[in-house]
């Protein structure tokens, strides 16, 4: 079955650093979204990206965080100087459309900021 | 802002009983709703959806259930069975692109 591969599985990062997340999303898939879940919290939405645009993103998504599809496969996220609070798992996902079908979600990264 | 809301943390259910998973949510506006089902180390699992226009959709063992009036869904899982045991999050949709994620409820199955 088709998977959304995410990397690194864990990163660990000292505060101020940049760190960039790695997603391959499902081949044929076109919407592509970035969730992340703080330990013990709820999944919250990042940003969508589609058409190579941003479509949708959440206050969260401020001037430190930014997307990027380089290559036609890969899906980043960016955050240029990293924060304590930014410590979370973040998830990938990925759909063929907006129906009515949820997404597929990687794995996850766990970004331990020190 | 908790426009989804689940209120039970933790679930025990015999194995070959029902379990029933719950979720309130405030904003009326939302039309789309799903559940899904994680597993420690993975990421979330699509499990079954529901369209505010329905009050009910099933498959297989699972049948997710609408309550437009009380902003209520709940999933139901019929029988239990070990393998279900997970965290399950519901999650809602004004737009069909962003969702809002309930804070999960961890499901155990006692074989």
């Amino acid at each position: 079955e088709p998977e959304v591969t995410q990397t690194p599985s864990h990163q660990v990062t000292q505060m101020g650093q940049e760190v960039i997340l790695r997603c391959v999303p499902i081949s044929n898939h076109l919407y592509f979204y970035w969730y992340r879940q703080i330990l013990g919290q709820k999944v919250e939405f990042l940003v969508s990206f589609y058409n190579n645009e941003i479509s949708e993103k959440s206050e969260i998504f401020d001037d430190q965080f930014s997307v990027e599809r380089p290559d036609g496969s890969n899906f980043t996220l960016k955050i240029r100087s990293t924060k304590l609070e930014d410590s979370a798992m973040y998830f990938c996902a990925s759909r063929v459309d907006r129906g009515r079908d949820g997404y597929t979600f990687g794995s996850g990264t766990r970004l331990t900021v020190v | 802002d908790q426009q989804v809301k689940q209120n039970s943390p933790s679930l025990s259910v015999q194995e070959g009983r029902i379990s029933i998973l719950n979720c309130d949510y405030t904003n009326s506006m939302f039309d789309y709703f799903l559940w899904y089902k994680k597993y420690p180390a993975e990421g979330p699992t699509f499990l079954i959806s529901i369209s505010s226009i329905k009050d009910k959709n099933e498959d297989g063992r699972f049948t997710v259930f609408l309550n437009k009036s009380a902003k209520h869904l709940s999933l139901h899982i019929v029988p239990s069975q070990p393998g279900d045991s997970a965290v399950y999050f519901c999650a809602a949709s004004l737009t069909g692109n962003q969702f809002y994620f309930g804070t999960g409820t961890s499901l155990t199955v006692i074989p």
